[in-house]
């Protein structure tokens, strides 16, 4: 069965500075990837996805993500950040008709 | 442009009680799924359909049952209420995999005390 592990359950950054969220999969298949992230209060709103061909994607917000199969890792950057970024980020990869998701990185952003 | 819709938002049970929470898609997906998210778990699934007349069970589905009888329409059912499934639940749509990922509604915050 699949698996996501973020390691990281928070961050903090300064506002400006570049963010690398860490995302960590299991899958005996091609993994289809993907992050999202959680406003407070909030849905979960696609970020970027993986599926094949070029292993880094652009996403919306001006966040990209590394596919890196011999590490099983897919992790999340953005060179800059803005306040407006904060919240909790979650990977996830699907397999067997269903997504399986991390326990999630919250994101805090410092002024 | 409603996209998954939730109801209701928000609802507080006694423990023991009943209670159905309705998720409704205007997107034509032919899958969608129920998770409850708990602080530091993630997402975790609940159950998931695969089409109308469909369902099956995800990661937790003790407590709880669903049934798909039409398209659009995805319904989660808690017969008799416990205070481990206070949470917040979120159903989400897809076409099949590989899609373009799951759209998920606002959430559902239930309390059951």
């Amino acid at each position: 069965a699949q698996s996501v592990t973020q390691p990281d359950i928070h961050i903090t950054v300064s506002e400006g500075a570049s963010l690398e969220l860490r995302c960590n999969y299991s899958y005996g298949a091609t993994p289809y990837l993907f992050w999202y992230v959680q406003s407070p209060g909030q849905g979960l709103q696609l970020l970027l996805k993986y599926f094949s061909g070029d292993t880094l994607v652009q996403g919306i917000k001006g966040f990209e993500a590394e596919f890196k199969r011999s590490q099983s890792s897919f992790n999340l950057r953005k060179p800059s950040v803005h306040w407006s970024d904060a919240a909790e980020y979650f990977c996830a990869v699907e397999g067997g008709n269903k997504l399986v998701f991390g326990a999630g990185t919250i994101l805090r952003v410092k002024s | 442009n409603a996209g998954v819709t939730q109801t209701p938002k928000f609802r507080v049970l006694k423990t023991g009680q009943s209670m159905t929470l309705l998720c409704a898609q205007d997107m034509n997906h032919e899958y969608m799924y129920w998770y409850r998210q708990d602080p530091g778990m993630g997402l975790r699934l609940i159950h998931y359909s695969v089409g109308e007349g469909t369902t099956a069970k995800g990661e937790v589905p003790d407590g709880y049952n669903v049934s798909r009888l039409k398209k659009q329409n995805f319904l989660l059912g808690l017969e008799s209420a416990a205070p481990s499934q206070t949470s917040v639940y979120f159903c989400a749509s897809s076409y099949p995999p590989p899609g373009d990922g799951y759209t998920f509604g606002s959430g559902t915050r239930l309390t059951v005390v």
